[in-house]
């Protein structure tokens, strides 16, 4: 138990469905993060919120919308998916950007 | 812009001593940290080392020379249970503004 809920675990979608990811920690941190985990590669910083706000945006496509109710709560809306999104998508959260993070067990997601 | 180098798969048998190495490429530089992954698991957060020297956590320590922009994550007396990935990360552009940067990973395999 890391603290960073995510829901659901594993989701399947086609390319023209619209779903939602969600994220939750119980840690009182500030900052949340969404990263992209694809096989063979690093882990892909896609979105960081800090206090609600969001303080980055790596360059992702605008079919991931991120959003960021308060503090605990994080969601990454998907609509239009590609099958090169299939990947596991990761929530983690810290008290700060740049301190340790806190990872969620992840969502595997199949894009049909 | 930045980087981080780390082999990408080391092999080692139960119970010997294996180091992972890191080097890393910053413009500025706010600390090294080290995590682990299991396959079908969240990453997570094993040390961090912000100044020079070797800090220990068990049976693993890691240790970070500045001058070298290297560090390395040394795991003692394997298990089994350690075969997992390891990542080093450092923070993004920023500093404290910025977010962690991770390595490709280093996959462990520990043999009987």
């Amino acid at each position: 138990e890391t603290g960073v809920t995510q829901t659901p675990r594993h989701l399947v979608m086609g390319m023209t469905n619209k779903k939602s990811l969600k994220c939750e920690q119980h840690l009182g941190h500030n900052a949340m993060y969404w990263y992209k985990q694809s096989a063979k590669k690093p882990l892909e910083l896609m979105f960081v919120y800090n206090f609600k706000e969001q303080t980055e945006n790596n360059s992702v496509p605008s079919r991931f919308s991120p959003e960021c109710p308060n503090s605990s709560h994080l969601f990454l809306h998907l609509h239009t998916l590609q099958p090169e999104d299939s990947a596991l998508y990761l929530c983690a959260s810290s008290q700060r950007p740049n301190q340790p993070q806190h990872f969620g067990d992840g969502t595997r997601l199949s894009i049909l | 812009g930045q980087s981080l180098e780390q082999p990408s798969e080391v092999t080692a048998v139960e119970g010997a001593i294996v180091q992972i190495n890191c080097t890393y490429q910053t413009s500025g530089f706010y600390g090294l940290s080290w995590y682990q992954q299991h396959d079908g698991g969240a990453p997570t957060f094993l040390s961090y080392n912000a100044l020079d020297g070797l800090e220990e956590t068990g049976r693993f320590s890691s240790f970070l020379s500045r001058s070298d922009s290297y560090g390395y994550l040394l795991l003692q007396e394997l298990q089994m249970k350690d075969s997992a990935s390891y990542f080093c990360a450092v923070p993004g552009d920023g500093g404290s503004q910025g977010n962690l940067i991770f390595g490709k990973g280093t996959k462990l395999s520990v043999k009987p």
